[in-house]
């Protein structure tokens, strides 16, 4: 089945730092990728959907600046959270997409962050 | 708006049968998932219906019909590792972001 990796599975950092997450498809060519964030007890929020080649699409109340995606290949999109504050840390998940329109989304495991 | 709803929580006992509600009203439809997830893990796939009717697969099956824009998920012969939460999404068309109900927090007692 499809696979896709998150790294690292947990980070804690400072107040003002940045941190990167990957996203990567281990066996398949993604041409989309979704990066959903979750709080505790809540239901995943899309925050923004990665094209391999072009700029990401950020939701309504997401601030691109913040929250930077680069999705450089079609197996790799990379989600930065620039001067993290406390109130960033959530669970960050991503998910990839087959080619086909019709296929189901295959979600990574997980990033916690935790910003001190 | 995309309106997706599904009960909040639910309780049943262990080796008893449950069924998860989830009913839609979207601006497209292109299939409909159910996804696990389990306290602090990502979600895992469980199922996909995109024509109406009953798809089974072992313990977990699941319901479509789309002139009623409902669905369901059925576990038979609960399992205290059921426990979790059940995502109901939909695609709404083409390569685009499934949109999510608040998800179903399953409690399995014995």
């Amino acid at each position: 089945g499809a696979v896709v990796s998150q790294h690292p599975s947990r980070v804690i950092c400072k107040s003002g730092t940045s941190v990167k997450i990957e996203c990567r498809s281990l066996d398949f060519q993604a041409t989309t990728m979704f990066w959903y964030r979750q709080f505790p007890k809540k239901s995943l929020m899309l925050m923004a959907t990665s094209n391999e080649g072009s700029k990401a699409t950020y939701e309504q109340g997401v601030e691109k600046d913040k929250f930077l995606i680069n999705h450089a290949s079609l197996t790799l999109s990379t989600l930065t959270v620039t001067s993290a504050h406390p109130e960033d840390s959530s669970f960050y998940i991503c998910s990839a997409s087959l080619a086909s329109s019709t296929d189901t989304q295959y979600f990574g495991p997980g990033t916690r962050l935790t910003v001190l | 708006g995309q309106n997706i709803d599904q009960p909040t929580e639910m309780t049943a006992t262990e080796g008893a049968i449950v069924q998860i509600n989830c009913t839609y009203q979207t601006s497209g439809f292109n299939g409909l998932f159910w996804y696990q997830q389990h306290a602090g893990e990502a979600p895992t796939f469980l199922s996909y219906n995109v024509l109406d009717g009953l798809e089974e697969k072992g313990r977990f099956s699941s319901f479509l019909s789309r002139s009623k824009g409902y669905s369901y998920l059925l576990l038979k012969e609960l399992q205290m590792k059921d426990s979790a939460s059940y995502l109901c999404a939909v695609l709404i068309s083409g390569n685009t972001p499934l949109v999510f109900g608040k998800g179903t927090r399953l409690s399995v007692i014995a």
